[in-house]
């Protein structure tokens, strides 16, 4: 069984601050094929990132993925008031799944 | 504009069944493979189901495999989720959301619908 696992849990930043989100995988992604979602309160999932380090359209550039194999980051270099939200990672290598989320609160 | 709008949530006894829709609009649906995803009250995301785009490829979740069936109608531009021996644990917002390409039904989701709820109580 293909298992993400995000740390922390939740995250307790100020605005202006640094975000690091780590999504570890119980195996090797292949290809890299790791997304990040952003979910708000009451809100659909957004895409963030995929491949590890694409950023979707309409992103902005203060969100950053990286790594590869079994361990992926995704990184917010100055945290806004609208970042305080949940995030996941998703594999969709050779199987799909999500991580377990992160909170980022204030 | 893209939009994915599903509907045909509710309330159904346990060991119910129920279908889902995701209309689409704003896109070619034949390019995109399609997916299903649950998130229970306060949990997670669940990936459940994924189809490509002419449905050669259809994959599920264990926690749903032989109790639900993805189609898509592509002359409709639809996606549709068959749900069947509904358990309390299938209680959750279902939301469909396009994968941007069609012959591999696994990938990231790019576009994600508001939701339907799904409640299994007697």
């Amino acid at each position: 069984e293909f298992v993400l696992t995000q740390s922390p849990g939740t995250l307790s930043l100020s605005p202006g601050e640094r975000a690091t989100l780590s999504c570890r995988a119980s195996q090797s992604v292949s290809r890299s094929y790791l997304a990040w979602y952003q979910q708000k309160p009451g809100q659909a999932p957004r895409l963030l990132i995929y491949g590890a380090s694409n950023r979707a359209t309409g992103i902005p550039d203060r969100f950053s993925g990286s790594g590869s194999g079994t361990d992926f980051t995704l990184t917010i270099t100055r945290l806004e008031p609208e970042d305080f939200a949940v995030y996941y990672c998703q594999q969709y290598g050779d199987w799909l799944a999500f991580g377990g989320g992160t909170k980022v609160e204030i | 504009e893209v939009r994915l709008v599903e509907s045909g949530g509710g309330l159904v006894k346990p060991g119910g069944s129920l279908r889902l829709s995701c209309a689409t609009s704003g896109f070619t649906f034949t390019n995109y493979s399609m997916n299903w995803v649950r998130q229970a009250p306060g949990k997670g995301l669940e990936w459940i189901s994924s189809v490509s785009s002419t449905s050669i490829y259809k994959h599920y979740a264990d926690s749903v495999k032989g109790r639900f069936t993805v189609s898509r109608d592509n002359a409709k531009n639809s996606l549709y989720l068959q749900m069947s021996s509904l358990r309390a644990e299938d209680t959750a917002v279902y939301y469909c959301a396009t994968t941007p390409h069609g012959y591999r039904a696994l990938g990231f989701m790019d576009v994600w619908g508001k939701g339907t709820t799904v409640t299994v109580s007697s």
